[in-house]
């Protein structure tokens, strides 16, 4: 059974920084690319980033680039989420989600997500 | 611009049936969607994945009462035998090179 488990989330000031985690289980991490994706009340769900299942390619979200990147761990199943500079509109519950198509990314439908982890950003 | 639109609210009896879609914008009649429900409180769940032509590959677990089908530029979500688990937001979901589109979410009622 899949399971995805985020944490890190939390209150931080803007202009910090705050990096996520999310511990995959019950599948071969590295062999599925994997997302994350946020969903704040003012503008819906918002991918965010994937990352190829052996970390050699990343992708962002224009909005995003240069102050979020995204990593993991295929040793211990982890994926992560560091974001910089952060904003009041950074504001959301942070999901991560693994890729259907496993190693292809050509498709992006995420077929497992996480319960999610709150950031809150402000002052 | 790839852009999907979902009415913003639906609602159905207990048991009975309910048609949710999802309508790609023009030029993109041809893109797969993926179809997801998001219950209170909770990370969305994968429902299925519908291409154009009405084929559809349901989630682990996910039983038949969830039915997918195409017509042109709609992607349609119907839910079977409706239970009251099934309050929920339906959202629908595609891609194209660089991009990752959702759309702005159905909320069910079960009455």
């Amino acid at each position: 059974q899949v399971h995805l488990v985020e944490s890190g989330g939390g209150v931080v000031q803007p202009g910090r920084s705050l990096r996520l985690s999310c511990a995959a289980s019950g599948f071969t991490f590295n062999s599925y690319a994997m997302h994350w994706v946020r969903q704040s009340p003012g503008k819906g769900l918002e991918w965010v980033a994937v990352l190829s299942h052996d970390g050699s390619d990343a992708y962002y979200a224009d909005s995003l680039k240069g102050r979020f990147t995204i990593s993991r761990d295929n040793y211990n199943s982890n994926l992560y989420l560091q974001m910089n500079f952060l904003r009041a509109e950074d504001t959301a519950v942070y999901y991560c989600a693994r890729n259907l198509g496993g190693r292809d990314m050509a498709t992006i439908i995420f077929d497992s997500w996480g319960q999610g982890t709150l950031v809150t950003v402000s002052s | 611009q790839l852009v999907l639109t979902q009415s913003p609210s639906a609602s159905a009896s207990l048991g009975g049936s309910v048609k949710l879609t999802c309508s790609l914008s023009r030029g993109h009649s041809s893109y797969a969607i993926a179809w997801h429900q998001q219950q209170p409180e909770k990370g969305p769940r994968f429902l299925m994945k519908l291409n154009s032509d009405g084929s559809h590959t349901r989630g682990d677990g996910v039983p038949d009462r969830f039915s997918g089908s195409s017509s042109g530029a709609e992607r349609s979500l119907t839910i079977f035998s409706l239970e009251s688990e099934d309050e929920a937001d339906y959202f629908c979901q595609t891609w194209d090179t660089g991009i990752v589109v959702f759309g702005g979410g159905t909320k069910l009622t079960v009455l």
